[in-house]
C-alpha cells in the first residue's frame, strides 16, 4: 500500500517554457501533498504544502507565480514551473501525506532546462 | 520554526561494522521522526521511523534511538554490507506548522567498503 506516481520522471524543456509534473496517490487519499525541491548532493527542500481544495502554502523564498500548485482532488497534485529557466533545472518530488500520518515519495522528476 | 542538523555529513565504514548517524531538532512540539535512505537518482525510501512516545525501535539490523530531553535521535546500522551504502535523511515533524511538514537533515553520504 502507499503508492505513490509521479510523472515524468525527466524531462528536457527549453528556456522560457512551462513544465507540469503530477504526483498521484494509487491507492490512499492524500490530505496533504508536499512538494521538494532537491539540488546535486544536497537534502530535499520543501517548496510547499498543499491540501485538497484550497490553496497551496509556499516556503519563504519560494515564487508562487513560477511555481503553480493544483490539490484539486484527494488523489491528485500537479506542479507546474512556468517560464522554466536554467537554474530551475533540479529534481522535484512530491509526497503524499495520508490519513496513517506517513509520508510517501514520489519517484521524482529531474528537470533538466536548456 | 523546525531546524534540524544531521552529523557526520560523509561515513565510511568497513562491511561488517556499525554505522551511527546522529541529529538535532529544535522544535520540542515534534513528534514524529523519521529515517530516509536515498541512492542515486531515486527517491528516499523511509527505513525506519519513531514516534515521541517511544525511546527506541528496532527493525533488524536498523534501529533508531530518541532522546526527547536533549531533543535528539539516531540511526543505528549494525553489520553494514555494500548495499547499505547511499544517502540517510533524518527529518522532524513539527506539528506547529500547517500541514504536519517533515523539515530533512543535510543528509549523511555512507559508503560501506567491502
Amino acid at each position: 500500500g502507499a503508492v505513490v506516481s509521479q510523472h515524468p520522471s525527466w524531462v528536457i524543456c527549453k528556456s522560457g517554457t512551462s513544465v507540469k509534473i503530477e504526483c498521484r496517490s494509487l491507492d490512499f487519499q492524500a490530505t496533504t501533498m508536499f512538494w521538494y525541491r532537491q539540488f546535486p548532493k544536497q537534502s530535499l527542500m520543501l517548496m510547499a504544502t498543499s491540501n485538497e481544495g484550497s490553496k497551496a502554502t509556499y516556503e519563504q523564498g519560494v515564487e508562487k507565480d513560477k511555481f503553480l500548485i493544483n490539490h484539486a482532488s484527494l488523489t491528485l497534485s500537479t506542479l507546474t514551473v512556468t517560464s522554466a529557466h536554467p537554474e530551475d533545472s533540479s529534481f522535484y518530488i512530491c509526497s503524499a501525506l495520508g490519513r496513517q500520518g506517513r509520508g510517501t515519495f514520489g519517484s521524482g522528476t529531474r528537470l533538466t532546462v536548456v | 520554526g523546525e531546524n534540524v542538523e544531521q552529523h557526520p555529513s560523509t561515513l565510511s565504514v568497513q562491511e561488517g561494522d556499525s554505522a551511527v548517524i546522529k541529529c538535532t531538532y529544535s522544535d520540542s512540539a515534534s513528534n514524529y521522526f523519521p529515517w530516509y535512505k536515498q541512492e542515486l537518482g531515486k527517491r528516499p525510501q523511509l527505513i525506519i521511523d519513531i514516534r515521541s512516545n517511544v525511546g527506541e525501535k528496532k527493525d533488524q539490523r536498523i534501529a533508531v534511538t530518541l532522546n526527547k530531553t536533549a531533543k535528539h535521535f539516531s540511526l543505528h546500522i549494525t553489520e553494514t554490507q555494500p548495499e547499505d551504502s547511499a544517502v540517510y535523511f533524518c527529518a522532524a515533524r513539527s506539528l506547529l506548522e500547517y500541514g504536519n511538514k517533515l523539515v530533512f537533515g543535510a543528509g549523511t553520504i555512507l559508503r560501506v567498503k567491502s
